[in-house]
């Protein structure tokens, strides 16, 4: 049972250089979440897909796109890296839209942008 | 400003002690308040969920309280285990918020032999 996985587990990219980060969950959730977390600071939410097709901004989006391919599957792309955006990614689910689940994490993305 | 705020930021016990993290909030209109465990190098995984009905939830060594009174959670650690080493992390709903979720800074506990 995977739950949600998150590739790569580290990249290093030169600003200005374009990436995206995949994340897969099997559970069979509705919605999905990119999160980044920074030293000293709580998780931050960049961007969240409701349910299928829709997709919202979080706290913190700019620079960031991301795409619901599926049910499974939630990608965020970088199309050109700033230093500022060096953090670690973590991919979530949960059942419905979050109120009353827990949402479910991957392990991460360990991003540095040199 | 909806806020969450933990302490202590850090703390050390030697393994089979109790101990006892803090979290304030100051979300509001309050809809539930979670705590999760993020261990190093992986993602939080959650511990429990209270809505602002329940008080206590247990899980296993883990006792959360909620009063959402004075807008103040407790995560009690019973019988610390080297494998309880770990960042604490408090987190609140916001109603008007839906998806969104407010995190805390965390604690790190470290249990030493």
């Amino acid at each position: 049972n995977a739950g949600v996985t998150q590739t790569p587990k580290f990249q290093v990219l030169k600003t200005g250089q374009s990436m995206t980060l995949q994340c897969a969950q099997d559970m069979n959730h509705n919605s999905m979440y990119w999160y980044r977390q920074d030293p000293g600071m709580g998780l931050r939410l960049i961007y969240y897909s409701a349910s299928e097709g829709t997709t919202d901004k979080g706290e913190v989006p700019n620079g960031y796109n991301v795409s619901r391919l599926n049910k499974r599957e939630f990608s965020l792309r970088l199309e050109s890296a700033a230093p500022s955006q060096t953090s670690v990614y973590f991919c979530a689910s949960s059942p419905l839209g979050g109120y009353y689940q827990p949402q479910h994490f991957g392990d991460g993305t360990r991003l540095s942008i040199l | 400003k909806n806020q969450v705020e933990q302490s202590p930021q850090s703390l050390i016990i030697l393994e089979g002690k109790n101990c006892t993290l803090q979290c304030n909030y100051t979300v509001s209109p309050f809809s539930n308040l979670r705590w999760y465990k993020q261990d190093t190098g992986r993602g939080p995984v959650s511990l429990t969920i209270m809505t602002f009905s329940e008080n206590t939830k247990s899980n296993g060594r883990y006792t959360a309280t909620l009063d959402a009174d004075t807008k103040q959670s407790s995560l009690h650690i019973t019988a610390s285990q080297l494998s309880d080493s770990a960042s604490y992390i408090c987190v609140v709903s916001a109603e008007q918020a839906g998806t969104a979720l407010i995190f805390g800074k965390g604690t790190t506990l470290s249990v030493s032999s």
